[in-house]
């Protein structure tokens, strides 16, 4: 069984760009869940992609927009970088929305 | 506002000295409440869910419990291996939404 990955591990943009985080659910997951998470902080809550509709979203501007695939892939995009939007962003996934998070190892992403 | 606190926001214990971690929550609506262990550079490893007040999980060396306001989650014996930062998490009631505490970062000396 495969579990949740995420793509690319590392990525360094500038101020102003786009940004597409990418995450492959563990087989038989139909929820996706996007988090930020700073350094020394707990996760923050971006939004829920359940059966390829969003579920639920934290409190976050719509810069930060996501996507979900029929195979329950999911894409997080970000619009017009800001320097604290450098953080590990970790993509989780479940069997349904009230289950337990599987977690992926993150993409640290770094605005320069 | 909903919102989870978690302390000691730090804990370093001698190898089987047992201990407790508190996590305190105001949501709305409790849907229910998550335990994770995360090991630095990695994604957070999944414990325990509780979902109703009085509900009690074992697993190894931890045992979590769930009241109407806070969980604790109980160390028992703790060796080197256990040391981590551990997470909680409310899953709130009608629009999904997780609210994450900042986590007990716990360190075990041999």
């Amino acid at each position: 069984e495969t579990g949740v990955t995420q793509s690319p591990t590392h990525l360094i943009k500038t101020r102003g760009q786009q940004v597409t985080l990418r995450c492959s659910s563990q087989s038989g997951h139909n929820t996706v869940s996007w988090y930020q998470q700073a350094l020394g902080q707990g996760p923050q809550f971006i939004f829920q992609y359940y059966r390829e509709e969003e579920n639920g979203r934290g409190n976050f501007p719509p810069r930060f927009s996501g996507l979900q695939f029929p195979n329950y892939s999911s894409e997080l995009n970000v619009n017009a970088l800001e320097l604290d939007d450098s953080a590990l962003y970790l993509c989780a996934s479940s069997l349904e929305p009230q289950n337990e998070q599987f977690f992926g190892p993150g993409t640290r992403l770094t605005v320069l | 506002e909903d919102q989870v606190t978690q302390s000691p926001e730090a804990l370093r214990l001698q190898e089987g000295e047992s201990s407790s971690l508190n996590c305190s929550y105001t949501v709305s609506g409790l849907r229910g409440l998550f335990w994770y262990r995360q090991d630095p550079g990695k994604g957070p490893e999944f414990l325990f869910t509780l979902y109703s007040a009085g509900e009690e999980k074992e697993k190894e060396r931890l045992k979590a419990t769930l009241t109407k306001k806070e969980s604790f989650l109980h160390i028992t014996a703790p060796k080197p291996e256990d040391s981590a930062t551990y997470l909680c998490a409310a899953l709130t009631s009608g629009t999904y939404k997780y609210i994450f505490g900042t986590g007990t970062r716990l360190k075990v000396l041999a």
